[in-house]
Order: C-alpha cells, then structure tokens, then sequence
C-alpha cells in the first residue's frame, strides 16, 4: 500500500522567495512519484515525475523535485516564487503495475508581492 | 483538439435524484478513472477502468456507479444513495505502456445539491 503525507496545508511566500513543499512518501515497492498543481476550478497539470531515473527531476515552470529514498521524501522546490505559482499542489505515489494513484492532502501556496 | 472534456462544467442535483457526469476523452488512452475533490481532503479514486467492458471500485465507491462501453468515455453517475455528494468530480486518463505512469486530467464537474 502507498501513502502520502504532505507537511503543510497551506503556505505563504514572498515573491521572489524560495518556494518548498514538502512531501513525504510510504511505498512497499518502488515508488513513482508526481507533483501536480491546480489553479481555482481546474483539473490537474503535472508539474514534474520521478519514475526512478535521475532523483533530482525538473519540471515546467521552474520547479524541480528531489528524490531521497533514506528520508522517503520528494520535496518540490522552485528558487524564485512568481504571483502566478500560487495554486495548489498535489504530491502523489504510484507503486508497481497497480494503475492507482494516491494523493496527498495538497498545500496552498500563495505569493504575496 | 485533443484532451479530455467533463460535462457538464457545473450540475445541481434534487433530492433523491440520480446525475450523471460525462467524460469523453480522444487521447486513445486505455485507462479512465473518477477522482471526488473536497477541499482539505485531496482527491480520492471512486472508480476506475483499464480496458472498454471492464472497471474495478476505488476507495469510495458506495454511491456511485460506471460504464465503460467506449474506450472514449467514462460516466459517472451520482445515485440517490450518496448522502453527501456536493464536491469537484474530476475525471483522468492514462496510456499503457511505459508512459501509463502520467494520469491527464479533465477540468472537473462542480456537484451541488439543492
């Protein structure tokens, strides 16, 4: 079984700021990993995925994400936040053929100018 | 144009009445799912199908019903029997094959009751 926990419902920047979110991960196989965002009434966009390739993974919009097997995390992180990153993001698990996905609760970002 | 589209964008539902939620998809992907979104709860898989004819439950399923008779959609339909089913329904899509990891979204059906 996979889970996800999401450390922070909310989080609140300066633009400009560095931007982390984190994500820890419980996987009993290998785990994929995804960061998803969403703008208010919109699905998802996938941001980035690790599929146990590079660990350190770089996605659209600037941000990338770390994979670290000992700490079981794939935090995201962007080193200059912009007004228009504010959404919400979604850490999600893949283990093994199963098709399922298993999504953490989400984090605000918001970006104050 | 090529994606995934849910209809309709906004519903309401009577009391006791059963909707259904379109989703049609031209991606010629093999796996559909429905996710439900309350705020604070992230998403949670109600059900989901990896081939036309066949669909297995997600983690809530009770109160909701499937078809997969296309490969190009996926209903949803909300049935009388879900007590509390104001939430963002969206629906996702997935190839076979290496590239099955990556799930598409649609832009999602807000359910209101009323």
């Amino acid at each position: 079984a996979q889970s996800v926990t999401q450390l922070g419902s909310h989080v609140s920047v300066s633009e400009g700021a560095l931007v982390l979110l984190r994500c820890n991960y419980s996987s009993s196989v290998p785990p994929y990993l995804f960061w998803y965002v969403q703008y208010p009434n919109q699905g998802l966009q996938l941001l980035l995925k690790y599929t146990s390739a590079a660990t350190l993974v770089k996605g659209i919009n600037g941000f990338e994400a770390e994979f670290k097997k000992s700490e079981t995390s794939f935090h995201l992180t962007k080193p200059s936040a912009h007004m228009s990153d504010a959404a919400e993001y979604f850490c999600a698990v893949r283990g093994g053929s199963n098709y399922k996905l298993t999504f953490g609760k989400g984090t605000l970002l918001t970006v104050n100018p | 144009d090529g994606g995934i589209t849910q209809s309709p964008k906004y519903l309401f539902r009577k009391e006791g009445q059963n909707v259904t939620l379109s989703c049609e998809q031209n991606l010629n992907h093999d796996a559909m799912y429905w996710y439900r979104q309350d705020p604070g709860q992230g998403l949670r898989l109600i059900y989901y199908s990896q081939i036309v004819n066949d669909f297995q439950k997600g983690d809530i399923a009770e109160g909701y019903s499937v078809s997969r008779e296309k490969k190009e959609s996926f209903p949803l339909t909300v049935t009388s029997a879900q007590k509390n089913p104001t939430a963002f329904y969206l629906c996702a899509t997935s190839a076979s094959g290496a590239s099955k990891n990556i799930q598409y979204f649609g832009a999602g059906t807000r359910l209101s009751v009323l």
